[in-house]
């Protein structure tokens, strides 16, 4: 079984700029979870979608952050103006369904860094 | 609002010694999942504890859940050089599935 797949592994880009990073679950999992894990801290739940539907975005900063799954499949999440502080791994993970005994599988991350 | 901590956050160990790690959290929650993390990898999935008095092992690790003290412990026994990595709990507040990670615990086991 494939794990999750998220690319780039690494950006760096300077300040105002706009990001994007991808993200591929595995096969079948109908839940997927955007994440951001600062240096030496756990990771912090950005974004989280049923399929298609992103059920909890409450900690999504929406002034400059946004994310979109479509066909309840892969999924973006992008940043625009980028500003220093969201230098971050920026974290996708998916579950075949939320909660019980699923638990979560996550990729390997992209690393953002702003000048 | 959920919180989760962990302790402690830095533990150095001999390799053949015991020890246990704490994670406590706020909220009501049946369900606490523990993960490890190796540097610049991502989380690998351990123990999913899904009731009260829940136990699960696997090797040398052993987690435990106490829901009725909100708490849970990963214990470790006789520390392998492998075992070096970053453990987080991670726990939902019953009926959000909103996970909240703990800061981690961060183990280096000394040959």
């Amino acid at each position: 079984e494939a794990g999750v797949v998220q690319s780039p592994r690494y950006k760096i880009i300077e300040k105002k700029q706009p990001v994007a990073f991808w993200c591929n679950p595995i096969s079948g999992h109908n839940t997927l979870y955007w994440y951001l894990q600062n240096l030496g801290q756990g990771p912090e739940l950005l974004i989280r979608y049923e399929n298609e539907e992103a059920v909890d975005d409450s900690q999504l900063p929406k002034d400059r952050f946004s994310a979109e799954r479509l066909k309840g499949v892969d999924s973006t999440l992008k940043i625009q103006p980028a500003e220093l502080g969201d230098s971050a791994v920026y974290l996708c993970a998916s579950s075949k369904w939320t909660g019980g005994n699923q638990p979560q599988h996550f990729g390997d991350g992209t690393r953002l860094s702003i000048l | 609002e959920l919180k989760v901590e962990q302790n402690p956050l830095f533990l150095s160990m001999q390799e053949g010694k015991n020890y246990t790690i704490y994670c406590n959290y706020s909220t009501t929650s049946d369900r606490l999942y523990w993960y490890r993390q190796d540097p610049g990898k991502s989380l690998e999935s351990l123990f999913v504890l899904l009731s009260n008095g829940a136990v699960k092992q696997e090797g040398r690790l052993m987690a435990s859940l106490d829901t009725k003290a909100r708490l849970s412990t990963l214990h470790i026994t006789a520390a392998v050089h492998d075992l070096s990595a970053t453990y987080f709990c991670a726990v939902d507040a019953t009926g959000t599935y909103k996970y909240i990670f703990g800061t981690g615990t961060r183990l280096k086991v000394l040959a």
